[in-house]
């Protein structure tokens, strides 16, 4: 079946400018992560969902960063007032569920973010 | 200290050799133990998990956990060069709001012909 999916594959953008990234998971996954991943990095962790809302945003870096999933299944993020330290791949991964043993994370194949 | 530590290399090795790649942690809570591989411009596979002391395997891969010593490891047999990838250790607490993953830095691969 179709994997997790991210839009744009690239994205260029000037400091300041505001910025929307997509992801679809894996139809049927309830929760719904982002992370991000600088050059050399592991992935670290943005937002999950679990359903329509955020259970945990712990991770955003600040208030000009925010995520929405409105019917359970689509996620965008968005970025305002972008700065050049915001570049990085953006990824979003989704799982069944996050209790018990069936909750591995599948990984889309990321935004690479670019801000000038 | 970080949470989840993992030596970056690089790691080269000829092909058909046994690779070992390993990560230490901190937190006891961890419940759970992923490995991933990454290939250059794209997104993290999940290969193995696994989420109590000892050995799973799947085909050339194994992997090893170590609760007590808060020590996990991946091993890759007669290695090939499409393992050639960076692999990332991952770590996570079942339920509540803890869903999220803490990552290694990653361990670049490179498996020569």
């Amino acid at each position: 079946g179709a994997g997790v999916s991210q839009t744009p594959s690239n994205k260029v953008t000037e400091k300041g400018k505001y910025v929307e990234l997509r992801c679809d998971p894996i139809s049927g996954h309830t929760a719904l992560y982002w992370y991000r991943q600088s050059l050399g990095q592991g992935p670290e962790f943005l937002i999950y969902f679990q359903g329509t809302g955020a259970a945990d945003d712990s991770g955003l870096p600040n208030d000009r960063f925010f995520a929405v999933r409105p019917e359970g299944s689509v996620s965008t993020l968005k970025i305002q007032r972008t700065e050049r330290g915001d570049s990085a791949v953006y990824l979003c991964a989704s799982s069944p569920r996050t209790s018990g043993r069936d909750n591995e994370q599948f990984f889309g194949p990321g935004t690479r973010l670019t801000v000038l | 200290q970080k949470e989840v530590e993992q030596d970056p290399g690089p790691l080269s090795v000829p092909e058909g050799a046994i690779v070992s790649l390993n990560c230490t942690y901190s937190n006891s809570a961890f419940q759970y133990f992923m490995w991933y591989r990454q290939y250059s411009r794209k997104g993290p596979e999940l290969l193995m998990y696994t989420y109590s002391s000892g050995n799973k395997e799947d085909g050339r891969f194994t992997a090893q956990v170590d609760k007590s010593s808060k020590y996990i490891s991946l091993f890759i047999r007669d290695s090939q060069p499409s393992d050639s990838a960076t692999y990332l250790c991952a770590i996570g607490i079942y339920g509540g709001s803890q869903g999220n993953l803490i990552f290694g830095k990653g361990t670049k691969l490179s498996v020569k012909p």
